[in-house]
C-alpha cells in the first residue's frame, strides 16, 4: 500500500515568514495529492490539491509543488499569519480513491 | 456544494454498549464513503471503504465484526462500534467521494468516549 512520509513534525515560524512542509510517497500510481488543515477537534479542511499531470499550483499565499520522478510534493505558505497556526496533513491517492495521510505537521506562527 | 453531515458530534457511552455514527452526503451522491479514526495528536487512519450496496472493505488490523459499516444508499453510511471499550475512544471521521476527480469531503467528526 501507499506510504506517505511528512516532515517536519513541528514548525515554528515568525509571522510574515514562509513555511514549507515536505512529503514523500511510495506508490508511483498515486495521482492525487491534497493538503489539509486541521484545527483542534475539527474536520480536515482542504486547502489545496494537485494532480499528477501538474507540477505546481498556487492559490494566493499557498502553493504546492510536485516532483513525480522523485515522488515528493511540498506545501509552501508565504507571509504567514497567526491564523495559519494548525496541523497540516499531506495525503496521496490513486484510482482506488483511498487517501493515505502523512503524520502531520504542527505549524505555529509567532506574532 | 459537497456537504457531508456527520452525527452525533460527541457521544459518551458505557463500556460494552454499541454506538452508531451516521454520515450523510447532503447535496451529492457519494459512490464511496470512507471511515477514519484519529487518536489525539496523530494522523487519520483509514478504517474501511464502503461502496453503496456492497460490503465494506476493511483495512488490515481493523475488526469488521467490531466496526460494522452499512452503506445502504448513495447518501448514507453508518458506522456502528459494537461492544465498545475504553480503547475505542477516539475521533471518528467519515469522508465521501463522488468520483476521484471531485476529491473528498469530510464530515465534522464524532468524538467517542467510552467510560
Amino acid at each position: 500500500g501507499e506510504n506517505v512520509e511528512q516532515h517536519p513534525s513541528t514548525l515554528s515560524v515568525q509571522e510574515g515568514d514562509s513555511a514549507v512542509i515536505k512529503c514523500t510517497y511510495s506508490d508511483s500510481a498515486s495521482n492525487y495529492f491534497p493538503w489539509y488543515k486541521q484545527e483542534l477537534g475539527k474536520r480536515p479542511q482542504l486547502i489545496i490539491d494537485i494532480r499528477s499531470n501538474v507540477g505546481e499550483k498556487k492559490d494566493q499565499r499557498i502553493a504546492v509543488t510536485l516532483n513525480k520522478t522523485a515522488k515528493h510534493f511540498s506545501l509552501h505558505i508565504t507571509e504567514t499569519q497567526p491564523e495559519d497556526s494548525a496541523v497540516y496533513f499531506c495525503a496521496a491517492s490513486s484510482d482506488d480513491y483511498k487517501l493515505s495521510f502523512g503524520a502531520g505537521t504542527t505549524v505555529t506562527v509567532r506574532a | 456544494g459537497a456537504v457531508v453531515s456527520q452525527h452525533p458530534s460527541r457521544v459518551i457511552c458505557k463500556s460494552g454498549t454499541s454506538v452508531k455514527i451516521e454520515c450523510r452526503s447532503l447535496d451529492f451522491q457519494a459512490t464511496t464513503m470512507f471511515w477514519y479514526r484519529q487518536f489525539p495528536k496523530q494522523s487519520l487512519m483509514l478504517m474501511a471503504t464502503s461502496n453503496e450496496g456492497s460490503k465494506a472493505t476493511y483495512e488490515q488490523g481493523v475488526e469488521k465484526d467490531k466496526f460494522l459499516i452499512n452503506h445502504a444508499s448513495l447518501t448514507l453510511s453508518t458506522l456502528t462500534v459494537t461492544s465498545a471499550h475504553p480503547e475505542d475512544s477516539s475521533f471518528y471521521i467519515c469522508s465521501a467521494s463522488r468520483t476521484a476527480n471531485y476529491g473528498y469531503t469530510f464530515g465534522s467528526g464524532t468524538r467517542l468516549t467510552v467510560v
